[in-house]
């Protein structure tokens, strides 16, 4: 299995300039997500799907959309990208643990990062 | 929406050494990861806590869980430089998947 994978790994846009990050999962996971990371204030949570056709607004939504055609796929679009949204981003998947006896856990899968930079 | 403290910010510590990274909260959560970053990667799952006042081994990392399900805490015997690298703790909301991430414990173990 190759996980989590994300494309590109670097990018420096101009300002104004549009593009789709790319994430995918071979773990049959039914939720994806996509973080920004920033220095001092850890991964905050930019979209979320709970499966295929279904999307929703994460802490900091602003400035990009989401799709998800598949199970496996979940692009992130940056429609007119803005300095602000210099940032690295990470995809993940997660799989809900269920056992006798324990309350029902989740355990995320991060992929390896898309460094943006925004001129 | 629900805040994590993280505690030391930033640590360096010489090969050997014991430390403790914290992280704190207000709020309630159903389930606390640990994980660890290096540069130029995703952060790596170490644990899940679901269990209030749970205490997990890992080697040398040891994980507790806060009774009151508020607060956890990251413990490394012996540390080596291996161990280098930022330490992310994120808590669940109310046993969903949304997760929500501290600022992290940047560990610098010297050899």
């Amino acid at each position: 299995n190759a996980g989590v994978t994300q494309t590109p790994k670097f990018q420096v846009l101009k300002t104004g300039q549009s593009m789709t990050l790319q994430c995918a999962q071979d773990m049959n996971h039914e939720y994806m997500s996509w973080y920004r990371q920033d220095p001092g204030m850890g991964l905050r949570l930019i979209h979320y799907s709970v499966g295929a056709g279904i999307t929703d607004q994460g802490e900091v939504p602003n400035g990009y959309n989401v799709s998800r055609s598949t199970t496996e796929d979940f692009p992130l679009r940056l429609l007119s990208a803005a300095p602000s949204q210099t940032s690295v981003y990470f995809c993940a998947s997660s799989y809900q643990f269920r056992t006798s006896g324990r309350s029902p856990y989740n355990e995320q899968f991060f992929g390896p990062g898309t460094r943006l930079t925004v001129l | 929406t629900q805040l994590l403290e993280q505690s030391p910010q930033f640590l360096s510590i010489q090969e050997g050494e014991n430390l403790t990274v914290y992280c704190n909260s207000s709020s309630v959560f159903s389930s606390l990861q640990w994980y660890r970053q290096e540069p130029g990667e995703g952060p790596v799952l170490l644990v899940t806590v679901v269990t209030g006042g749970e205490v997990k081994k890992l080697k040398r990392l040891t994980f507790q869980f806060g009774d009151a399900r508020k607060d956890s805490s990251l413990h490394i015997t012996a540390a080596q430089p291996g161990d280098t690298g930022l330490y992310l703790c994120a808590g669940a909301e109310d046993y969903g998947q949304n997760f929500v991430f501290g600022p992290g414990t940047r560990l610098s173990v010297l050899p």
